[in-house]
């Protein structure tokens, strides 16, 4: 099976930087993948990385290290608006059916 | 289309009744998915369509559950009898490549 770690909740507060973790077990992994999703709302896609190192989208990046079966998602320069959950998943076992994580809860102190 | 989207955005039913939730996916995407979302927790798969592949249905919960996508495109999530143990945000999502999944805005089913 698969299964996927990561904090339930992180806090921060403006201005700074947060790295929230995630580590898997699977087999014949693929991918990993980040969503945000504020309250209420539906995921929206943050980042993909299916090769070792890091990926960087503006203030947002993602990192994945394959033999550690470990990533993490970079948030720099808080904004109160980066207050959300953010979701690692990871697609293997020759699925393209993604295995969210629980979710990390960010919240942000201005 | 702009989007995925889903209707209805909001159901309450009575326990035992059928609900039928819909989504309308992006246009051109091949492949289309359904979650379910427990207050508070990740998304849980139920169903995923791929083409005019058979749907993989490893995911649904009890035989309750059902699935059909019609012409490549709309899709109808159908929970029969439903209970009480079923309401949750029931999440769409479609996608053209495996990386990447557009959602829609859900529908948040209350059994009562």
């Amino acid at each position: 099976g698969q299964s996927l770690e990561q904090p339930s909740e992180v806090t921060a507060v403006e201005g700074a930087i947060v790295q929230i973790n995630c580590t898997y077990q699977t087999s014949g992994f693929y991918g990993l993948s980040w969503y945000q999703q504020h309250d209420g709302g539906a995921p929206t896609f943050l980042s993909y990385n299916a090769l070792d190192g890091l990926e960087e989208t503006g203030r947002f990046s993602s990192f994945l290290s394959r033999s550690d079966s470990y990533g993490y998602l970079l948030l720099q320069e808080l904004q109160m608006k980066d207050s959300a959950s953010y979701f690692c998943a990871v697609e293997s076992g020759g699925s393209y059916i993604p295995t969210f994580g629980r979710g990390t809860s960010l919240i942000v102190h201005p | 289309g702009a989007g995925v989207s889903q209707s209805p955005s909001n159901k309450v039913t009575e326990k035992g009744k059928d609900v039928e939730l819909r989504c309308d996916p992006i246009s051109g995407h091949t492949a289309l998915y359904w979650y379910r979302q427990s207050l508070g927790q990740g998304l849980e798969f139920l169903i995923y369509f791929q083409g005019n592949s058979a749907p993989d249905k490893s995911g649904l919960p009890s035989d309750r559950f059902s699935a059909e996508r019609t012409g490549g495109s709309v899709s109808t999530l159908t929970i029969q009898r439903t209970q009480q143990e079923d309401s949750a945000v029931y999440l769409c999502a479609s996608s053209s490549r495996t990386d990447t999944q557009y959602f829609g805005p859900g529908t948040r089913l209350t059994v009562l």
